[in-house]
């Protein structure tokens, strides 16, 4: 296995236009997430999944996202209507019970 | 709420000058506290986890520590391949298990 894959890794798009991006992760993990990180700060949680449901969203989630883990393989992030304050690095991980999280290598989302 | 602060925000050092990244933290029940390694354009690479006061771990050149409000990462005789931003994360225990991250130390080893 190579890792927790994420695509694109880099997008640029109009404001106001809906982008997707896509994450894979280690296949015997059960359990993804989904951050975002701004420029000189740590990453951010955004939402969790465990196999395919979604169990936890962060109170900072816009109604703009909505993520999706069908089958409890990979998982799709959504944002609609992009705003230029969206522009980050979103980056997913992965984990098994009792285990450390991995991570992608993340998508950079520019939004002119 | 998590918090987790890290300092200092940067770190010039030349190659082989051993120092310590500060992590202090307050959390609801700690699951774990853990470093990342973060190269410029990359995501987080995960390096250790530390889940009792008291508590070490080794790797190469790095040495983590904890205690019940802080963590140290202490670097010896840094080289320049060592030059990141390190991040700290603490796992509370809310039902999700998420990370809450500070903001990192950027190292710079200078040869």
């Amino acid at each position: 296995d190579t890792g927790v894959s994420q695509d694109p890794r880099h997008k640029i798009t109009k404001r106001g236009q809906n982008v997707t991006f896509r994450c894979d992760p280690i296949s015997e993990h059960n359990r993804l997430y989904w951050y975002r990180q701004t420029l000189g700060q740590g990453p951010e949680f955004l939402t969790y999944f465990q196999n395919e449901a979604q169990l936890e969203k962060s109170r900072l989630l816009s109604d703009r996202f909505s993520a999706e883990r069908p089958k409890g393989s990979f998982s799709t992030l959504e944002i609609q209507r992009t705003e230029q304050g969206d522009s980050a690095m979103y980056l997913c991980a992965s984990r098994a019970e009792g285990t450390e999280a991995f991570f992608g290598q993340g998508t950079r989302l520019t939004v002119v | 709420e998590d918090q987790v602060t890290q300092s200092p925000e940067a770190l010039r050092l030349q190659e082989g000058e051993s120092s310590s990244l500060n992590c202090s933290y307050t959390v609801s029940g700690l699951r774990g506290l853990f470093w990342y390694r973060q190269d410029p354009g990359k995501g987080p690479e995960f390096l250790f986890t530390l889940y009792s006061a008291g508590e070490e771990k080794e790797k190469e050149r790095l040495k983590a520590t904890l205690t019940k409000k802080e963590s140290f990462l202490h670097i010896t005789a840094p080289k320049p391949e060592d030059s990141a931003t390190y991040l700290c994360a603490v796992q509370g225990s809310g039902s999700a298990r998420q990370l809450t991250f500070g903001s990192g130390t950027q190292l710079t080893v200078l040869p």
